[in-house]
């Protein structure tokens, strides 16, 4: 089992480009999130999908967007990158149905630069 | 404001001996707790957890504290090897599915 994926690892963008991050699991989780690391501040979860078909806003999720493609698949979409959204993503699952408390598996991390 | 607080940014520590790392909270519905462990350019990795309704959880050379009163936990290592040199997060949930997390503490393990 590869756990959790994400492409692409590292990325370089100029400000106002778009740009999708991609995140796949393989462990059959309920649950996706997204979550940025700024040295500092830990991760602070900018959106996340408790099953498929549903999204819900994190703690900072402007300027980003999702889409639940499937149970397997979360992408994270930047419409118009800004120097602010310089960060490591990560993406992370959980969730067995019908158990309360659940461990979040994180996958490698996308580092994004943005000039 | 932080929910979640991890004061020490830095622990070195000689090997063999004990780590302690602290984590505090300020709210009170958090009912359960889990630390991370990251290493550079990978992602967290679970750790241990631990559920309100116990003040200690331990797994092999790991052990939680909660002090639900002070809202405080810790993390003993003992004994800390140097491949617990590595970054470590509590976090804290209400709901037990959606977590935040702390700025995270330094481990250094000295040979």
């Amino acid at each position: 089992n590869a756990g959790v994926t994400q492409t692409p690892k590292f990325q370089v963008l100029k400000t106002g480009q778009s740009m999708t991050l991609q995140c796949a699991q393989d462990m059959n989780h309920n649950s996706m999130y997204w979550y940025r690391q700024d040295p500092g501040m830990g991760l602070r979860l900018i959106y996340y999908s408790a099953s498929e078909g549903t999204t819900d806003k994190g703690e900072v999720p402007n300027g980003y967007n999702v889409s639940r493609l499937n149970k397997r698949e979360f992408s994270l979409r930047l419409e118009s990158a800004a120097p602010s959204q310089t960060s490591v993503y990560f993406c992370a699952s959980s969730g067995i149905a019908g158990r309360r408390t659940d461990t979040q598996y994180f996958g490698p991390g996308t580092r994004l630069t943005v000039l | 404001d932080q929910q979640v607080k991890q004061n020490s940014p830095s622990l070195s520590v000689q090997e063999g001996r004990i780590s302690i790392l602290n984590c505090d909270y300020t709210n009170s519905m958090f009912d359960y707790f889990l630390w991370y462990k990251k290493y550079p350019a990978e992602g967290p990795t679970f750790l241990i957890s631990i559920s309100s309704i116990k003040d200690k959880n331990e797994d092999g050379r790991f052990t939680v504290f909660l002090n639900k009163s002070a809202k405080h936990l810790s993390l003993h290592i003992v004994p800390s090897q140097p491949g617990d040199s590595a970054v470590y997060f509590c976090a804290a949930s209400i709901d037990g599915q959606n977590f935040v997390f702390g700025p995270g503490t330094r481990l250094s393990v000295l040979p």
